[in-house]
């Protein structure tokens, strides 16, 4: 059974370009859930998406991200014009249906760098 | 609004040593509680889940327990390796389903 997979591992953008990170759950599993770790700093939580829903976005900035979660296909979180400050590291984590009482399995995470 | 903290920040101990980590929680209304563990430059590798309804939890040399009226948890880790070198983050799932994740402790274990 295999894990959760983000692809790419790496992605390097120029300022005002568009970054695309995709993440495909463990099979069976229907919660995705993105975090976002800054340079030196935690884990922050930004949006959790069930198949073709938005369940909880609170921790998604307002302006240029946007996260889906199609019937079919990966999750894909979109950032557009992205700035120097996006640079990170991007972890996807996902669960089974069972959402809050289960293990969340977080997959090897995409670092975006921003020139 | 969920808080997670972590102490100490960063421990250094020789090899050998049992050691323990501790996390606090501000809000006890929680379905879990993880310990993760994450190596420079990696991702996450999930070491103890404990339910709500558990006390603690045993994985080899590892042992995490949860006492969430009072919103602790700690990580006992046995017999400390140079290979246990890393940081170990703990983050609880709250009734909002998402992790809320402490600040993490850097451990360094000396040959």
């Amino acid at each position: 059974n295999a894990g959760v997979m983000q692809n790419p591992r790496h992605l390097v953008r120029r300022r005002g370009q568009e970054a695309r990170l995709r993440c495909s759950p463990m099979k069976g599993h229907s919660h995705v859930y993105w975090y976002r770790q800054l340079p030196e700093e935690g884990l922050k939580f930004m949006v959790y998406l069930q198949k073709e829903n938005i369940i909880d976005e609170s921790g998604m900035p307002k302006e240029r991200f946007s996260a889906e979660f199609p019937k079919e296909g990966p999750s894909i979180l979109r950032i557009q014009q992205v700035v120097r400050g996006d640079s990170a590291a991007y972890f996807c984590a996902s669960s089974p249906p069972m959402a809050g009482s289960y293990e969340q399995y977080f997959g090897p995470g995409t670092r975006l760098t921003v020139t | 609004k969920q808080e997670v903290t972590q102490i100490p920040a960063a421990l250094s101990v020789p090899e050998g040593e049992n050691l323990v980590l501790n996390c606090s929680f501000t809000d006890s209304a929680i379905y879990n509680l993880q310990w993760f563990r994450q190596d420079p430059g990696k991702g996450l590798t999930s070491l103890l889940l404990i339910q709500s309804s558990q006390r603690e939890q045993t994985s080899g040399r590892l042992n995490a327990s949860l006492d969430k009226s009072s919103g602790r948890s700690t990580l006992y880790i046995a017999a400390s390796q140079p290979g246990d070198s890393a940081t170990y983050l703990c983050a609880v799932t709250g009734t909002a389903s998402k992790l809320t994740f402490g600040t993490g402790t850097r451990l360094q274990v000396t040959l």
